[in-house]
């Protein structure tokens, strides 16, 4: 039973290309995001939608642009892939509301490659 | 600008030793820390939280510690064990928000 789950797994591509990051989740959670991992471990929120509308938008180039057809997918797409966007792309969900008993819940992340 | 820090990329423990990981943060204004626990090749795990109006919670043989004068929390894991060997990522948030903000991981071998 996976609870977040996120495809591919891993994501090889020629700089300048546009590609997709697909995210899932089954645990009823009205909140989903995307966090990007780089090379320095870094993880670092991206998007965060809440029941299908946008809530947050960090600094992130508009060549990505996050789509939530529902509150259970939460796509990731990329337009014009640059060697820097090479990382781990982790999806999550929480439930709405305050923070506390709505930890994180993450899938297992796409290991995108840009080359 | 990175609010929460984790300043010790790794550490090794023999196994039923104590692990003591450290995270310091920033922000004032966060009142809800958590520690996620990520193994290779794998989504990060919650493992434990603490709200601020608290000093210390405890969860099996998992305790976190937060000085919020410091601005310091830590995760203390007795006896470790080796399937405790993970990265471990500290991170926080205002409770009224839904913005985590992480460090950047410490990872852990506990040595048999």
């Amino acid at each position: 039973d996976t609870a977040v789950s996120q495809t591919p797994k891993y994501l090889v591509t020629q700089m300048g290309n546009d590609k997709s990051i697909k995210c899932e989740q089954n645990l009823g959670h009205d909140t989903m995001y995307w966090y990007k991992q780089d090379s320095k471990k870094f993880l670092k929120i991206m998007f965060s939608y809440n029941n299908k509308e946008l809530i947050i938008n960090e600094t992130v180039p508009n060549r990505f642009s996050p789509k939530s057809p529902d509150k259970a997918h939460l796509n990731l797409h990329i337009n014009s892939l640059e060697l820097g966007d090479s990382a781990v792309y982790f999806c999550a969900s929480s439930r709405t509301g305050t923070v506390i008993n709505s930890p994180l819940h993450f899938g297992n992340g796409t290991r995108l490659t840009v080359t | 600008d990175q609010q929460v820090k984790q300043n010790s990329p790794s550490l090794s423990v023999q196994e039923g030793r104590i692990s003591i990981l450290n995270c310091d943060y920033t922000n004032s204004m966060f009142d809800y820390f958590l520690w996620y626990k990520k193994y290779p090749a794998e989504g990060p795990t919650f493992l434990i939280s603490i709200s601020s109006i608290k000093d210390k919670n405890e969860d099996g043989r998992f305790t976190v510690f937060l000085n919020k004068s410091a601005k310091h929390l830590s995760l203390h894991i007795v006896p470790s064990q080796p399937g405790d060997s993970a990265v471990y990522f500290c991170a926080a948030s205002v409770n009224t928000g839904n913005q985590f903000y992480f460090g950047t991981g410490t990872s852990l071998t506990v040595i048999p």
